[in-house]
């Protein structure tokens, strides 16, 4: 079975710096996408980044990037620059096919002044 | 206002009743998917739709819980009989036809309800 594994219940980064959050997953899939997708106090999700398995380069947006590691099964997010406004719980997502999302149990990211 | 819309915002309800939570995806997407937040846990998925497909009801965790789309756009989610183990965030997402190889989901804020 499909698996998404956050093993950082909590972090915490000081303002400026960089941290980097843990995900693993377990597929026997050759062809999925892997998102990071961050969730402030409103709840509302909001898509971070995404990357496709077929894909080597490891995908960039602005001061997010990720570390996949396709034989490790490996997807980290690394966030430089860290910044107050970057504190929230922080969801791995995996989907190989058309629709089905397995989320982790999510790192709650705290930022420090 | 382009994003996927829930309502209510909270609901507070007594153990036995059911409860009617609604949602409003994104104008021309045709996917919609129901997610259940428990606390400290990450987002089970709950059913999906698509267009005028049967839906995908393998998350319902019981058979208390059902949903409908009515013309393809609004969804309500029903809980019946409630019970405290209910109580989770309840979010609803959107997309465009999941067939095309990637589709990104939009959330809605969702719905957080208690159950007394």
């Amino acid at each position: 079975a499909q698996t998404v594994t956050q093993s950082q219940p909590e972090m915490s980064v000081q303002e400026a710096e960089t941290v980097t959050l843990s995900c693993t997953y377990d597929t026997s899939e050759s062809d999925y996408y892997l998102f990071w997708y961050k969730q402030p106090p409103s709840r509302q999700m909001i898509l971070v980044i995404r990357q496709e398995a077929y894909k080597q380069q490891n995908a960039t947006e602005n001061r997010f990037s990720v570390n996949f590691q396709k034989a490790a099964k490996s997807f980290s997010l690394k966030i430089s620059d860290s910044q107050l406004g970057d504190a929230a719980m922080y969801f791995c997502a995996y989907c190989a096919g058309t629709y089905k999302y397995i989320f982790g149990t999510g790192t709650r990211l705290k930022v420090l002044a | 206002g382009a994003g996927v819309s829930q309502s209510p915002s909270n609901k507070v309800t007594e153990k036995g009743k059911d409860v009617e939570l609604r949602c409003d995806p994104i104008s021309g997407h045709t996917a919609l998917y129901w997610y259940r937040q428990s606390l400290g846990q990450g987002l089970e998925f709950l059913i999906y739709f698509q267009g005028n497909s049967a839906p995908d009801k393998s998350g319902l965790p019981s058979d208390r819980f059902s949903a409908e789309r009515t013309g393809g756009s609004v969804s309500t989610l029903t809980i019946q009989r409630t019970q405290q183990e209910d109580s989770a965030v309840y979010l609803c997402a959107s997309s465009f036809d999941p067939s095309v190889s990637y589709n990104e989901q939009f959330f809605g804020p969702g719905t957080r309800l208690t159950v007394l």
